[in-house]
C-alpha cells in the first residue's frame, strides 16, 4: 500500500531562518512527486512535480528535491507570506490508479 | 473565470436535504476529481472522472452521487448527509497523461 508521511507536523521560524521539509514515500513504481501549498480554508495550490531521483526543482525560496525514499522541500530565508500547510503527494505508476496519495501535511508558520 | 472554480463556497445543510456542489474547470484538461478534506486528515480521493467516464470510486457511501456532464464540469450530489461528512469538498482536473492536479477553491460543508 502506498504511504507518504510528512514531517515535522508543524514548523515555526523566524524570518529569514531556513529550514527544510520532509516527506518520506513508499509507493510501487513512482511516476511522480508533487509539493503543494495550501491557505487556511483554501484548495491545494500546485508548487512542483519531481519524476526521478536526483532531480531538483526551485520556485523563488523554495527548492524541492527527490531521492529515491524521500523529498525536501527547503526554504530559504522564509517571510511571513509563505506561512502555509505543505502537502506532498505521490503518484504510484504501476497500480494503474490514477489519483494521488497525499500526506498529512506540515504546518509551516515564519513570524516576522 | 480561469483555473478550477467551485459553487457554493459555504453549505449549511439539514440530515435530510438534498444539495449539490458544482466544479468547473478551465483548463482544457479531460480528468476530474472530487476530494474530501477534514480535519487534521490527509485529502481523501473520492472519485475520479475520466473523459467523462467514472474510472474510480474509492469507496464512498451512495449519499454521494457524482455526474460529470462533460469534461469541463463535476458536480456531486448529496442526501441524507451525516454529521460527519463536515468538510471542505475539494474538486481538481488534470491531463490524463500529466499528473499535476490543479484544485479548485472548495465548498466548507456543514451538515447540521
Amino acid at each position: 500500500e502506498d504511504q507518504v508521511t510528512q514531517s515535522p507536523e508543524a514548523l515555526r521560524l523566524q524570518e529569514g531562518e531556513s529550514s527544510s521539509l520532509n516527506c518520506s514515500y513508499t509507493v510501487s513504481g513512482l511516476r511522480g512527486l508533487f509539493w503543494y501549498r495550501q491557505d487556511p480554508g483554501k484548495g491545494p495550490e500546485f508548487l512542483f512535480t519531481l519524476y526521478s531521483a536526483g532531480e531538483e526543482k526551485e520556485k523563488e525560496r523554495l527548492k524541492a528535491t527527490l531521492t529515491k525514499k524521500e523529498s525536501f522541500l527547503h526554504i530559504t530565508a522564509p517571510k511571513p507570506e509563505d506561512s502555509a500547510t505543505y502537502l506532498c503527494a505521490v503518484h504510484p505508476g504501476d497500480t494503474g490508479r490514477r489519483a494521488l496519495t497525499f500526506g498529512s501535511g506540515t504546518r509551516l508558520q515564519v513570524q516576522p | 473565470e480561469t483555473g478550477v472554480t467551485q459553487t457554493p463556497r459555504h453549505l449549511v445543510m439539514g440530515m435530510t436535504n438534498k444539495k449539490s456542489l458544482k466544479c468547473e474547470q478551465h483548463l482544457g484538461h479531460n480528468a476530474m476529481y472530487w476530494y474530501k478534506q477534514s480535519a487534521k486528515k490527509p485529502l481523501e480521493l473520492m472519485f475520479v472522472y475520466s473523459l467523462e467516464e467514472r474510472v474510480e470510486n474509492n469507496s464512498v457511501p451512495s449519499r454521494f452521487s457524482p455526474e460529470c456532464p462533460n469534461s469541463s464540469h463535476l458536480f456531486l450530489h448529496l442526501h441524507t448527509l451525516q454529521p460527519e461528512d463536515s468538510a471542505l469538498y475539494l474538486c481538481a482536473s488534470s491531463q490524463m497523461d500529466m499528473y499535476e492536479q490543479y484544485f479548485g477553491p472548495g465548498t466548507r460543508l456543514t451538515v447540521t
